[in-house]
């Protein structure tokens, strides 16, 4: 199995919702990721999570709320967001994080539309 | 700060014709670049790594540190090339940054 899976696949929610994307990876895979991607444009990352501790944190707005409950789990909870908020999340996982040769694999994404 | 470039937007060939996407890096150190590729309606899947000096579906990448470059090249383009090729870099603190992408568009 060397799918990252993703859900929901389509999310739309209004500006006072409150609502979670999930990522599951069984890769057996010790660094998580969370990327954004807005239409037309590279993905950027947003938080990485080493052997489940917050390893990287880009200075992403605290209406975005990531955890990792567990090695195979990453969540990212949505709160108060605003309509530039609307992208593609995409979750991404590797062996580890930091080592040379490290290969990412990415999740088919959710499609987030904030009205 | 480490950069990647990718000055094509879009490159359209007829199949069969040689194809080369660009790709310019900007970083102090010993990067580590990738080829990433995104099929329509697909996920975002690594195609190449420099260090893996690997050829994947007939495309190959060589690093030229002289002249910051990692052009992707393929000797015959095929119509199942067409998607969009990001190219990308791993530098300080083991964080992958993505050029802008170039979509890759084969023609008959």
């Amino acid at each position: 199995d060397t799918e990252v899976t993703q859900t929901p696949k389509h999310l739309v929610m209004g500006m006072t919702n409150k609502k979670s994307l999930k990522c599951e990876q069984h890769m057996g895979h010790r660094a998580m990721y969370w990327y954004k991607q807005k239409a037309k444009k590279p993905p950027e990352l947003m938080f990485v999570y080493s052997y489940e501790k917050l390893s990287i944190n880009e200075s992403v707005p605290s209406r975005f709320s990531p955890e990792c409950p567990n090695s195979s789990l990453l969540n990212l909870h949505l709160h108060a967001l605003q309509p530039e908020d609307s992208a593609l999340y995409l979750c991404a996982s590797s062996s580890v994080f930091g080592r040379a040769g490290n290969t990412i694999y990415f999740g088919e994404g959710s499609w987030l539309t904030v009205v | 700060a480490q950069r990647v470039t990718q000055p094509e937007k879009l490159l359209s060939v007829f199949k069969g014709a040689p194809v080369e996407l660009k790709c310019n890096y900007s970083y102090s150190g010993s990067p580590e670049l990738f080829w990433y590729v995104q099929y329509s309606r697909q996920r975002l899947q690594l195609l190449l790594r420099h260090i893996s000096r690997e050829s994947i579906k007939g495309f190959t990448a060589d690093l030229n540190k002289g002249e910051t470059s990692f052009h992707l090249k393929k000797p015959f383009a095929q119509e199942e090339d067409s998607a969009m090729y990001y190219c990308a870099l791993t530098g300080t603190a083991s964080k992958l940054t993505f050029g802008t992408g170039t979509r890759l568009q084969v023609t008959l």
